[in-house]
């Protein structure tokens, strides 16, 4: 599987700040996904980030509020703009394995919004 | 749209089974997963199963479809306290659709 590492690991912000989380995967892989683990809650699919393209949002997910960088095959990075509370959460990011459909899923990154 | 239902809870003894249990709705999910998360720990894949597949073993982990009835079951034998965690399925479609989690069954184990 692959070793992918999250930075930083948590953290704890004020609303209308910005933070961008950094992943980082020890092989190339051609995609990437953010995902968001509310308290209590699921994961929810942010968006997929491909390498050389823009990345795709899912709903309720916008490129303003969660712009997302993939400048190579084995970096990106999420940003979460102007936050508020309810932006606390564990940001996770995911990668492809060496098979197509196996996701391999990032230590993540704890937020908190105060 | 999509949706995965699990149950939030499930409490076994030390060494008994336990039987973790998944519905979803997307007919065309093609692949099936489960995950586990510790305590502040991030998401291990466990195993995962085609959807033109019945059952798949691995260890002591035995996972059932029954695709009709859209239901995917975990079975772990001989559950030990290491087991304690949140344990996740998810569906897919396969390619950059990404994965559709329920919200995680919390497994206790009772001494």
């Amino acid at each position: 599987s692959a070793v992918i590492s999250q930075k930083p690991s948590r953290d704890i912000c004020q609303r209308g700040t910005s933070l961008t989380i950094q992943c980082q995967v020890d092989s190339q892989v051609t995609m990437m996904f953010w995902y968001r683990q509310q308290p209590g809650q699921s994961l929810t699919l942010i968006a997929t980030a491909n390498q050389g393209s823009e990345a795709t949002y899912e709903s309720g997910f916008v490129i303003d509020k969660f712009p997302i960088s993939r400048p190579n095959l084995t970096f990106s990075t999420l940003t979460v703009s102007n936050m508020s509370p309810e932006d606390s959460s564990i940001y996770l990011c995911s990668v492809e394995g060496r098979g197509p459909l196996e996701q391999y899923f990032g230590p993540g990154t704890r937020l908190t919004v105060t | 749209g999509e949706d995965v239902e699990q149950s939030l809870f499930l409490s076994v003894r030390e060494g008994d089974s336990s039987v973790i249990n998944c519905t979803y709705t997307d007919s065309s999910s093609t692949y099936l997963y489960w995950y586990k998360q510790e305590p502040g720990a991030g998401l291990q894949l466990l195993t995962y199963i085609f959807s033109n597949m019945d059952m798949k073993q691995d260890q002591r982990l035995t996972v059932l479809l029954n695709k009709k009835d859209k239901h995917l079951s975990l079975r772990i034998a001989d559950t030990q306290t290491g087991d304690s965690a949140i344990y996740f399925c998810a569906e897919g479609g396969g390619g950059a659709d990404g994965l559709t989690f329920g919200k995680g069954t919390h497994l206790i184990i009772q001494p």
